[in-house]
């Protein structure tokens, strides 16, 4: 079993819709808890970064975690489709431990 | 703004051939890592550098598989010999590490490789 799970989709939603992306993961030591979009041929980039539980907001995307659950969220209001790629989610334990373990990403398709 | 550069882009290849990707970190990171991504996958780490030192190499075949920091500007990963199971994106992202805290990890648009 993979220590970060998501569900790979595709999602697809009409343009203005609210869309819920998820990931659970197993390792209890994770704190720190990213979001990237990845479009197509490209690298991913951050969205959205968090530390340890709680919510957060930028703009129409909103990030919640509960590390009760070990269930992390990412919420996109007004969805458009430029919205339409590929979100991973990342974790990670800690400053000086390995490096950022991936989600395998839910692709996502807004359509007009 | 500032990115990080991949080269080449799109590296086609028989089997047995040897290939070198070349990485440009943003000015100022100290942390360099490369992952592979494939469909079956996802994004899977391959080596960690920081300070130029390498820090994890776990995820790589060590057969074939090499990846060292010339200088700061220039990290390498170099496959010898290929074989057609390496297909895949190679990405290269760098980050800037404090020691204190986690730092989000900025990505190349990375090297598409296909293996024949």
């Amino acid at each position: 079993q993979k220590e970060v799970e998501q569900d790979p989709g595709p999602l697809s939603v009409p343009e203005g819709a609210i869309v819920s992306l998820n990931c659970t993961y197993s390792n209890s030591a994770f704190q720190y808890f990213m979001w990237y979009r990845q479009y197509s041929r490209k690298g991913p980039e951050l969205l959205m970064y968090t530390y340890s539980s709680g919510n957060k907001e930028d703009g129409r995307f909103t990030a919640q975690v509960d590390k009760s659950s070990k269930y992390i969220s990412l919420f996109i209001r007004d969805s458009q489709p430029s919205d339409s790629a590929t979100y991973l989610c990342a974790m990670s334990a800690g400053p000086g431990r390995r490096a950022l373990t991936f989600g395998s990403g839910t692709r996502l398709q807004v359509q007009p | 703004d500032a990115r990080v550069t991949q080269t080449p882009r799109h590296k086609v290849t028989e089997m047995g051939q040897e290939v070198t990707m070349r990485c440009q970190p943003i000015l100022g990171h100290n942390t360099v890592f490369w992952y592979r991504q494939t469909m079956m996958q996802g994004l899977e780490l391959l080596a960690y550098f920081r300070n130029r030192a390498p820090l994890d190499d776990s995820g790589m075949p060590k057969d074939r598989f090499s990846a060292e920091m010339p200088d700061a500007t220039l990290a390498t990963l170099k496959i010898q010999p290929s074989e057609p199971r390496d297909s895949a994106v190679y990405f290269c992202a760098s980050g800037r590490d404090p020691g204190q805290v986690v730092s989000p990890l900025h990505f190349g648009n990375g090297t598409r490789l296909t293996v024949t």
